[in-house]
């Protein structure tokens, strides 16, 4: 099972928006709605940030947003903070493997 | 709140094993999903397997097939992961995780604080 794709980094000003996208295929993003995002900062454990595609854990700030549309997710923070520099990976249900990782992307303030 | 402590760091020769331990306390123990995900320097996640300890049986990655074995004690709250024929490229952060509640592919909500395995001559 390959990881699934994701773009090396993304930037923005703060204020802004940015967008990241996951793709994978019609075995794991395209056939299921369990796709999850995780945030991690240097030297911590990754956080849950979005679950089930565009489900947000008690806590995670109305700024994450998660969507999907056939083998791609994408999450969009908006109003982007200078917390919110960390790396960002999706994660997807897979059938029989049964879960996979994003590439992840490095989002820089 | 749910708090998952991890063993401290190892380090291992090739061609040996490496059991890592994962104590949770503060939420029921036996109905969620633990599962480990490593990470290799400078590198991203990587989903290794889970399991659910009041069933028993854990599931793997298939890249872990064979080598990989997950365990869990009900009684102590504490779930293990075993590698075996460890090589340099197993070098790498090994987390454990809580899946969902009786569902080893659910979302991961809370996080060990990483255990590092180092694998050298």
């Amino acid at each position: 099972q390959s990881a699934l794709t994701q773009p090396r980094s993304v930037s923005g000003s703060p204020g802004q928006s940015v967008t990241i996208s996951c793709t994978g295929t019609s075995s794991d993003i395209g056939a299921y709605n369990f796709v999850s995002w995780y945030q991690e900062h240097p030297g911590k454990a990754p956080k849950l940030m979005i679950y089930d595609v565009s489900r947000r854990p008690s806590g995670v700030p109305d700024r994450f947003s998660g969507s999907k549309s056939g083998n791609t997710a994408s999450l969009t923070i908006s109003g982007l903070q200078a917390e919110d520099e960390a790396d960002y990976y999706c994660c997807s249900f897979a059938g029989i493997y049964p879960k996979v990782f994003g590439t992840g992307t490095k989002v820089t303030v | 709140q749910v708090q998952l402590v991890q063993s401290g760091a190892e380090v291992k020769k090739p061609g040996s094993s490496v059991k890592v331990s994962c104590k949770a306390s503060g939420g029921t123990f036996s109905n969620y999903a633990i599962t480990w995900v490593r990470q290799a320097p400078g590198q991203g996640l990587e989903w290794m397997g889970g399991i659910i300890p009041i069933i028993g049986t854990a599931d793997y990655a298939q890249k872990f097939q064979g080598r990989v074995t997950i365990t869990a004690d009900e009684s102590t709250n504490t779930a293990y992961m075993e590698l075996s024929s460890l090589r340099s490229e197993d070098t790498a952060l090994y987390f454990c995780a809580r899946g969902g509640y009786y569902d080893i592919s659910g979302p991961l909500d809370y996080w060990g604080q990483g255990t590092l395995v180092t694998v050298s001559s």
